[in-house]
């Protein structure tokens, strides 16, 4: 079956940094993605791993490791505009869909 | 400029009635999809089509019809068989896997509500 997990929310203070956990089993890997929504909006891409390690783009950066079905999203020097949702999604083995985790709510507090 | 349009961005449903979302790219990306979103949750696929004429069932396409006859365009009607249609509807697009990682793109999004 295909599975994604993330916590549902979290909380983190203006100018820290925060990482959001996602683990994934699912029937095959073309990669995982992390989407960024605010609410009322349509998701946003942020960062895209197919091969194990870290990627990073400015204040956000995203690790994965494939044999642990495992990835997360950091983000450095947090802003209020940050708060929003963070979707992680993997492109299945066919690379025909993207399975999407059920978000994390990310909560920044000045 | 190239992107995803979904029109309208509210929609009303009476009891009984069909209705119809659209959803239209002129990124020249071969698969198109529908998801559906409740508040607080993430995303469900409806339905997605890999390439004109064809289409496939999501993980919820029960009460819910998609066409697509155009390349750029792929509509999704919500029967009167969808008993509890309320949510956010997300059109997106991507190409196929090249091994390079091509994200999806999103349109805006239409939110229906049932009166």
């Amino acid at each position: 079956g295909q599975n994604i997990d993330q916590p549902t929310e979290m909380t983190a203070t203006e100018g820290a940094i925060v990482q959001i956990n996602c683990t994934y089993q699912t029937s095959g890997f073309n990669g995982l993605f992390w989407y960024q929504q605010h609410a009322g909006e349509a998701p946003t891409f942020l960062s895209y791993n197919v091969l194990d390690g870290l990627e990073e783009k400015g204040r956000f950066s995203s690790f994965l490791s494939r044999s642990k079905g495992y990835s997360y999203l950091l983000l450095k020097e947090l802003q209020m505009k940050d708060s929003a949702s963070y979707l992680c999604a993997v492109r299945d083995n066919y690379g025909q869909n993207f399975v999407f985790g059920p978000g994390t709510r990310l909560s920044v507090l000045p | 400029d190239g992107g995803i349009t979904q029109s309208p961005k509210y929609l009303f449903r009476k009891e009984g009635q069909n209705v119809t979302l659209s959803c239209e790219q002129n990124l020249n990306h071969d698969a198109m999809y529908w998801y559906r979103q409740d508040p607080g949750q993430g995303l469900r696929l409806i339905y997605y089509s890999q390439i004109v004429n064809d289409f496939q069932k999501g993980d919820i396409a029960e009460g819910y019809s998609v066409s697509r006859e155009k390349k750029e365009s792929f509509p999704l009607t919500v029967t009167s068989a969808q008993k509890n249609p309320t949510a956010f509807y997300l059109c997106a697009s991507s190409t196929p896997v090249t091994g390079v990682g091509e994200t999806q793109y999103f349109g805006p999004g239409t939110r229906l509500l049932v009166l």
